[in-house]
Formats: structure tokens, sequence, C-alpha cells
């Protein structure tokens, strides 16, 4: 069945390094892909999508590129803050019943 | 923009006892509500869909007796835990599925003493 792989953390960075959080995934055909952020306590919410091949998705100086050639969706941000703390989810819409299916998550912690 | 309100954000029950979980969409009709459980450290796992007015679909491994779902109307899915045990403990998510894409609740942490 349809999965996502990202890569395990946690990642640690200090302020204004380079961020990137891989993502690959297995599917049939070509789902909509999606990164998700989760501050702590809080449920998820939509950082940035992309619906097809070569699509970037982009949001708060986060990116994505959607690429069926590696099947991957990696996030990459140039210059993390302390604010940007969180744990991130790489998911795809490829579910029996139109749902997400997401990686394990991957929490990032962004050092003064 | 959307808006899935999701309640109580946390709950501390005792054995045996039910917790029912509400998740409304506040300004759009959720078409579909899916409920998901995360285990800490852990992804989200998807326990169940539901449409409007129709039974829920269960993934593998769901107890549907256990985890009650009602979707009574376009804007408000609950899910109730039945005779909970402390294996139940958990974070609970619900996604809406509308005109805005998938909205997600910011969870319930339940907590069974």
């Amino acid at each position: 069945g349809d999965s996502v792989t990202q890569m395990e953390g946690p990642v640690t960075l200090s302020e204004e390094a380079f961020l990137t959080i891989n993502c690959t995934y297995t599917a049939t055909g070509y789902p909509s892909l999606f990164w998700y952020v989760q501050y702590p306590g809080e449920g998820l919410q939509l950082l940035l999508k992309a619906t097809k091949a070569d699509d970037k998705g982009s949001n708060k100086g986060f990116e994505a590129t959607y690429r069926k050639e590696t099947t991957s969706f990696h996030l990459e941000k140039g210059s993390v803050q302390v604010s940007d703390s969180a744990v991130y989810f790489c998911a795809l819409r490829g579910g029996s019943q139109g749902n997400l299916i997401f990686g394990k998550g991957t929490k990032l912690s962004v050092k003064p | 923009g959307a808006v899935v309100s999701q309640h109580p954000s946390r709950v501390i029950c005792k054995s045996g006892t039910s917790v029912k979980i509400e998740c409304r969409s506040l300004d759009f009709q959720a078409t579909t509500m899916f409920w998901y459980r995360q285990f800490p450290k852990q992804s989200l796992m998807l326990m169940a869909t539901s449409n409007e007015g129709s039974k829920a679909t269960y993934e593998q491994g769901v107890e549907k007796d256990k985890f009650l779902i009602n979707h009574a109307s376009l804007t408000l899915s609950t899910l109730t835990v039945t005779s909970a045990h402390p294996e139940d403990s958990s974070f609970y998510i619900c996604s809406a599925l509308g005109e805005y894409g998938y909205t997600f609740g910011s969870g319930t942490r339940l907590t069974v003493v």
C-alpha cells in the first residue's frame, strides 16, 4: 500500500541554519503531497502542499518540490528560527478512504 | 479560514468509564471526518472514516464497539471511547474534509487512570 518515509529526528539546529527534512513516498499514481507542522500540545497545521509533479509548495520560508523521478518531497528552509521548533509530518493523499497517510514525523529543535 | 473545533483538549477519566470527543467544523461543511490516534513519538494512525448520515468505516484492528463514531450532521462528528482502559490513553485528532481541503482539530489528550 501507499506509504511515506521521512528522516528520523530529532534534528537540532542553531538559529539561521539551513534545514532539510527528507521525505520519500511509495504510491500508485501521483498523489497530492503535503507537509504539516505540529507545535507542542496542538493539532496539525498545513504548512504547504503540491498536487502534481514539479510543483513547488512554499509557505513561511519553507519550500518543497514534488519530484516524481525520485518520489520525493523534501522540506527545506534557508534560515530557521527558534519559533520553527516543532514536529514536521510529510503526508500524501492516498488512503482507500481519501485520507492522508503520514510519515512518522521529524522533531526539529532550533537553538538560539 | 477553515476551523475545526475539537473538545475537550484534555480529559482524565477513570478506567471503565466512557469519554466523548467532539469535533465541529465552524465555517464549512465536513462531508467526511477522519479520526486519528497518535502515539508518543509516532505518526498519526487512521482509526476510522465517517460520512454524514452513514456508518463509519473502521480500519483493520480498530474495535468499532469500543470507539463509537457518530457523524449526525455536516458540522459535527463525535468519537466515544467506551469502557476506557489505560491502554486507550493517547492523543486523538479529527480531520474534516470539506471545501477547504483537510482541516485538523487541535487534538484531545486522553488519560485513563
